[in-house]
């Protein structure tokens, strides 16, 4: 089954403790990206990738790292959470856009941070 | 840059009622376009996507959205509610002349929908 995985589900953890949230996908997708959802915010972009070892930074990059060195993976990494960075965060995959057409992109079932 | 607006934070309708949530989007010129679906819980599921094909588009779970230039509109539309569309709804859009640099979506900030029975 096509799908993008995300680990864990839930987290609650204290501020200052290094975490990592993971992503995987099996659709052999170029492009993943990582996304924060708050309340009357919507989505917006943490970071992207577009292929193996390329990565930049989306449109809230700060206190959010990432890497890309396998294909299906692209880890979001917190190295000092802080309370502000508490939110459902999404990681999306997709092939990359010049493939005939803009690709719809394909979502993980969340990772809700709360981070005390 | 490019932005979504989604008026109605909240709509409640009908369990057989006409479904309308709304979406605005800002470009320069005919931008990718989709709608999304979020149940408690879930992630994102593609609702259906506007690629300049057709202007109506139809969509899974019987929605349709209608690509109108002259408004820069394309809203989400259902003839009759089902107690299952209760869900959270989100329009987003990609830049064409740069999506194919960065597949980047800009969403909307999202319509909570509810359907009373």
């Amino acid at each position: 089954e096509a799908q993008v995985t995300q680990n864990p589900r839930y987290l609650i953890t204290v501020t200052g403790k290094k975490l990592t949230v993971t992503c995987s996908q099996n659709m052999n997708h170029e492009y993943m990206s990582w996304y924060r959802q708050d309340p009357g915010l919507g989505l917006r972009q943490i970071y992207y990738s577009m292929n193996v070892e390329v990565t930049d930074k989306g449109d809230v990059p700060e206190g959010y790292k990432v890497s890309r060195k396998e294909k299906r993976n692209f880890p979001l990494i917190l190295e000092s959470p802080s309370p502000n960075q508490t939110s459902l965060y999404f990681c999306a995959s997709s092939f990359l856009a010049g493939r005939g057409g803009n690709q719809p992109q394909h979502f993980g079932d969340g990772t809700r941070l709360s981070i005390l | 840059a490019q932005s979504v607006t989604q008026l109605g934070s909240h709509v409640s309708v009908s369990e057989g009622a006409l479904v309308l949530l709304r979406c605005n989007y800002s470009s320069s010129v005919p931008p990718y376009l989709f709608w999304y679906v979020q149940y408690p819980n879930q992630g994102l599921q593609l609702l259906l996507k506007y690629t300049s094909a057709a202007t109506l588009v139809k969509g899974i779970n019987g929605f349709e959205a209608e690509f109108k230039k002259s408004e820069t509109s394309f809203h989400l539309t259902k003839p009759s509610a089902h107690m299952s569309d209760a869900a959270e709804y989100f329009c987003a859009v990609s830049d064409p002349r740069r999506g194919g640099a960065t597949n980047k979506l800009i969403f909307g900030t999202g319509t909570l929908l509810a359907v009373q029975p």
